[in-house]
């Protein structure tokens, strides 16, 4: 069945650090992924979004890669500052599904100063 | 351009009272999908509507049910609450019919006791 899970429920990194959040999914029809960070009392901000068509896709401080022969998608946040800890989710989606989402179980991106 | 939007944002209800929660997409956007959060079971899919049609449903009791509205305003109802409904409600809005990114609103937080 559909299903996207993350690897680490909690990742902890220094300030200035780089961050690599991963997420597994389980779905070989899914061609179109979203990272979210959503922070704490608010709802899920869009950070970036790649097709199955690409293997790689920057943005700024982020950069999401997409491994479709093991079914793999990581989000890299480089140096990592405070505001960006929250919890991060990557979400799935397949052509003709419409805008139904399927999310992972999040990971939480803590920085220590 | 105002992001999407959410109301009420707090809510209590008893259980076995129904419940109505609103949201205006960003302007232009028609497609509108819903989703429930709770700590247990994270981001689940509820349903989208598309074009005052609804496109997509998630794995929820007909306890849940929905519309969109001319102008794409969606309401989302919940009949007979139980305190199992306590949850953040969430609603997102993509611009267009094919899969593409969705924008989050603040979420409604329902709370039955």
């Amino acid at each position: 069945g559909e299903s996207v899970g993350l690897h680490l429920p909690t990742l902890s990194v220094q300030e200035g650090d780089n961050s690599i959040i991963n997420c597994a999914y389980s779905n070989s029809a899914s061609d179109y992924f979203i990272w979210y960070k959503q922070e704490s009392g608010k709802g899920p901000q869009f950070i970036i979004d790649i097709r199955s068509n690409m293997d790689k896709r920057q943005g700024q401080r982020v950069t999401v890669l997409l491994n479709k022969t093991v079914k793999h998608l990581s989000l890299q946040i480089a140096a990592t500052q405070p505001g960006d800890s929250a919890v991060y989710f990557c979400a799935e989606n397949r052509s003709g599904g419409g805008n139904k989402l399927t999310f992972g179980t999040g990971t939480q991106l803590k920085v220590e100063l | 351009k105002a992001g999407v939007t959410q109301t009420p944002r707090y809510l209590i209800k008893t259980r076995g009272q129904q419940v109505t929660l609103s949201c205006s997409p960003i302007s232009g956007h028609r497609s509108v999908s819903w989703y429930q959060q709770t700590p247990g079971q994270g981001l689940q899919f509820l349903f989208e509507y598309f074009s005052e049609t609804q496109r997509n449903k998630g794995n929820f009791p007909g306890r849940f049910s929905g519309r969109q509205f001319s102008n794409s305003r969606s309401e989302m109802n919940v009949s007979t609450l139980e305190l199992g409904d306590s949850a953040l409600y969430l609603c997102a809005s993509s611009s267009s019919r094919v899969t593409t990114e969705a924008f989050f609103g603040q979420g409604t937080r329902l709370t039955v006791v």
